[in-house]
C-alpha cells in the first residue's frame, strides 16, 4: 500500500526553469492538495481538487498551476522558477467526508 | 482569516521531561482539531485528532491532547518524553464548514537530550 507518492524527491532548478511536481494516491481519495512548508511558517495550502476535473486556489497559488484527470494523480506545475519558491512541497490526500490528510514524502525545491 | 497559533516554536527538554505543546486556533464554530508530527526527513504523520466527544484524546506513542472550546485551544501532551520524539509538530484545524481543509500552525521544533 504506497499512500501518496511524490517525485522527485529533490530538484534545484535555475530561476526561469519550468518543472511539474509529481504527485499520485492509491486510497481512491476524492481530495488532494499541495502544500509549500517553509520554516517557522507551517505548511500553506497552494491548491487542492475535490475529485477528477475539479481544481481551486488555495492561500499561495500565485506561480503555480495544477490539474486532476484523474482521481490519483495530482500534479503541480511551476512554470517561471523563483528563488521565492525555495520550499518543501508535500501533496496529500483524503477521502470525502473524513477530514484525516495523508502525505507524502515531500519534494525539496532548490530556485538558484 | 481563521489562523492557528503555536506559540512555542522551538523546545529543547530532556528525556524523561513533561511535555506541553500549545496551540490556539481563531475560528469561532464547531472544529476538527488535528496534531501531525514530523520525524527528521520524514514526511507529516497523524499523532492525534478530535472531531468530538470526551475532549481529553489519546493518540499514538503516548501523546495526548485536551479541547478546551473556551480557551480555543487544543494542547499537546506528553507525561514522559524520549530521544525518538525529537520531530516538528504541527497543529491543524478544520472548520466544519470548510470541506476538507486544514489550517496549519506554525510549528513546534522538539529536541530532546538523551
Amino acid at each position: 500500500n504506497a499512500g501518496v507518492t511524490q517525485t522527485p524527491k529533490f530538484r534545484i532548478l535555475k530561476i526561469g526553469q519550468s518543472m511539474t511536481l509529481q504527485c499520485a494516491q492509491d486510497m481512491n481519495h476524492n481530495y488532494m492538495y499541495w502544500y509549500r512548508q517553509d520554516p517557522g511558517m507551517g505548511l500553506k495550502l497552494i491548491y487542492y481538487s475535490v475529485g477528477a476535473g475539479i481544481t481551486d486556489k488555495g492561500e499561495v497559488p500565485n506561480g503555480y498551476n495544477v490539474s486532476r484527470s484523474t482521481t490519483e494523480d495530482f500534479p503541480l506545475r511551476l512554470e517561471l522558477a523563483a528563488p521565492s519558491q525555495t520550499s518543501v512541497y508535500f501533496c496529500a490526500s483524503s477521502a470525502r467526508g473524513n477530514t484525516e490528510a495523508f502525505f507524502g514524502q515531500g519534494t525539496r525545491l532548490t530556485v538558484v | 482569516a481563521q489562523s492557528v497559533s503555536q506559540h512555542n516554536h522551538h523546545v529543547i527538554l530532556s528525556e524523561a521531561a513533561s511535555l506541553e505543546l500549545g496551540c490556539n486556533y481563531s475560528y469561532g464554530g464547531t472544529v476538527n482539531l488535528f496534531w501531525y508530527v514530523q520525524y527528521p526527513g520524514q514526511h507529516l504523520q497523524l499523532l492525534l485528532k478530535y472531531f468530538s466527544g470526551d475532549p481529553l484524546v489519546k493518540g499514538i506513542k503516548g501523546f495526548e491532547a485536551e479541547f478546551i472550546k473556551s480557551k480555543f485551544s487544543f494542547n499537546l501532551r506528553k507525561p514522559s518524553v524520549q530521544w525518538s520524539d525529537t520531530a516538528e509538530y504541527f497543529c491543524a484545524v478544520n472548520p466544519n464548514n470548510a470541506g476538507n481543509m486544514l489550517t496549519f500552525g506554525g510549528g513546534t521544533r522538539l529536541m530532546v537530550k538523551p
